[in-house]
């Protein structure tokens, strides 16, 4: 079993639409949480940061911590064709990078 | 543009062969890290460099190095390539312990 664990998709959802995206992990040490957004033949690119429980938010995205379900979401609203990318979970024990641990991606498209 | 930059973008080589992957981090940027990115493993940390030195180890196998340069570019070799090395390989930097920056990756092609 992976310690992060992420659905593939590939989810399709009209413009507009709210997506929510998650990963579940069996390690309750993670205590940094990041969601990066990857676009074709690009690499990842930071998009959320949080430390420990609870939400952030910064425009239309929102991340949620869920600790003590070991589940942490990414919520996209009013979804726009420019958000159709691959979008990756990962975790670590400390704030160092040489430590993250990813999900395999959640590939997303916006249709029009 | 991130401002890592990674060369070549891509590689097609037959197994038992060495290649050698380039990064140039952003400037000013002492830290390096090398991942690799299969389909079924997603994003997985091989080794961090700072200026110049190791630093972390993650799931390297030993026919894989990397070293950084003086000018704080690194190489990441792969030796005795074989099939299942196919995949991309992301070279990140970063300045102390603010935001991770990926290059755009060389794909890794074993025949």
């Amino acid at each position: 079993q992976k310690e992060v664990e992420q659905d593939p998709g590939p989810l399709s959802v009209p413009e507009g639409a709210i997506v929510s995206l998650n990963c579940t992990y069996s390690n309750s040490a993670f205590q940094y949480f990041m969601w990066y957004r990857q676009y074709s033949r690009k690499g990842p690119e930071l998009l959320m940061y949080t430390y420990s429980s609870g939400n952030k938010e910064d425009g239309r995205f929102t991340a949620q911590v869920d600790k003590s379900s070991k589940y942490i979401s990414l919520f996209i609203r009013d979804s726009q064709p420019s958000d159709s990318a691959t979008y990756l979970c990962a975790m670590s024990l400390t704030g160092g990078g040489n430590k993250l641990t990813f999900g395999t991606g959640t590939q997303l498209k916006v249709e029009l | 543009d991130s401002g890592v930059t990674q060369t070549p973008k891509h590689l097609i080589t037959a197994t038992g062969q060495r290649v050698t992957l380039r990064c140039s981090p952003r400037s000013g940027d002492l830290s390096v890290y090398w991942y690799q990115q299969s389909l079924d493993q997603g994003l997985q940390f091989l080794i961090q460099y700072y200026n110049g030195e190791e630093r972390a180890k993650g799931n390297i196998l030993e026919r894989f190095s990397a070293q950084q340069f003086p000018d704080l570019h690194s190489e990441l070799n792969l030796s005795s390539l074989e099939l299942g090395d196919s995949a991309l390989y992301f070279c990140a930097s970063r300045m102390g312990g603010g935001e991770l920056f990926f290059g755009e990756g060389s794909r890794l092609t074993v025949l």
